[in-house]
């Protein structure tokens, strides 16, 4: 079965620089979530989009932002980046939302991507 | 201070031992999901419960969701060293839908 997709897998960038990440969900899902995760801690809830208007946002900086496009990928674009933003990024996809009846809110992980910030 | 935590942080245990992690919330989900980590990769849905009470099995793991929908647990019977890695709680609140996580536990299931 076909999983999220996330690209690229690494990347290596200094400090304020921009960086853009990119998502592509299980076909057929419509909502996209971006998470965080720092060593050794839990993923931390960045932002979300369903049918591609931003339907949630969580602790994302102001240095970040993302959309969802009308083929249902998403991009995270980071500027400025800061040592602090090293990390692995996921994304996540969902079909509909707990808005919808019937919806589980099961949300499937894509493999990440590492960002190291020099 | 966390919205949902989970114990125990680490655990290990001798192969063929049971296990049992919990999940525990002063918040309501209205869905829960448990997810198995390895490092460096993305975490992988291992069950959803959504209704109070209800009990899923995958085969030597139980999961089960508290009457009230605060608390879960993850029962692994007969553990096995390929049940090694980080096991991961993360419930939806039913006022939005990101996954707020639990925190984690580690099992280290030795042969």
């Amino acid at each position: 079965a076909a999983g999220v997709i996330q690209s690229p897998r690494h990347l290596i960038k200094e400090k304020r620089e921009t960086a853009t990440l990119k998502c592509y969900p299980i076909p057929r899902h419509d909502t996209v979530y971006w998470y965080q995760q720092g060593p050794g801690q839990d993923p931390q809830f960045l932002i979300s989009f369903y049918e591609k208007m931003q339907s949630d946002k969580g602790s994302i900086p102001d240095r970040f932002s993302a959309q969802q496009f009308s083929d249902y990928h998403s991009e995270l674009n980071m500027s400025s980046l800061e040592l602090g933003d090293s990390a692995l990024y996921f994304c996540a996809s969902s079909l509909g939302t707990r808005r919808i009846v019937g919806s589980t809110d099961t949300q499937y992980f894509g493999p990440g991507t590492r960002l190291t910030v020099l | 201070t966390q919205l949902l935590e989970q114990s125990p942080q680490f655990l290990s245990i001798q192969e063929g031992e049971n296990l049992t992690v919990y999940c525990n919330s002063s918040s309501v989900f209205s869905s829960l999901q448990w997810y198995r980590q390895e490092p460096g990769e993305g975490p992988v849905l291992l069950v959803t419960v959504v209704t109070g009470g209800e009990v899923k099995k995958l085969k030597r793991l139980t999961f089960q969701f508290g009457d009230a929908r605060k608390d879960s647990s993850l029962h692994i019977t007969a553990a096995q060293p390929g049940d090694t890695g980080l096991y991961l709680c993360a419930g939806v609140e039913n006022a939005g839908n990101m996954l707020t996580f639990g925190g984690g536990t580690r099992l280290m299931v030795k042969p």
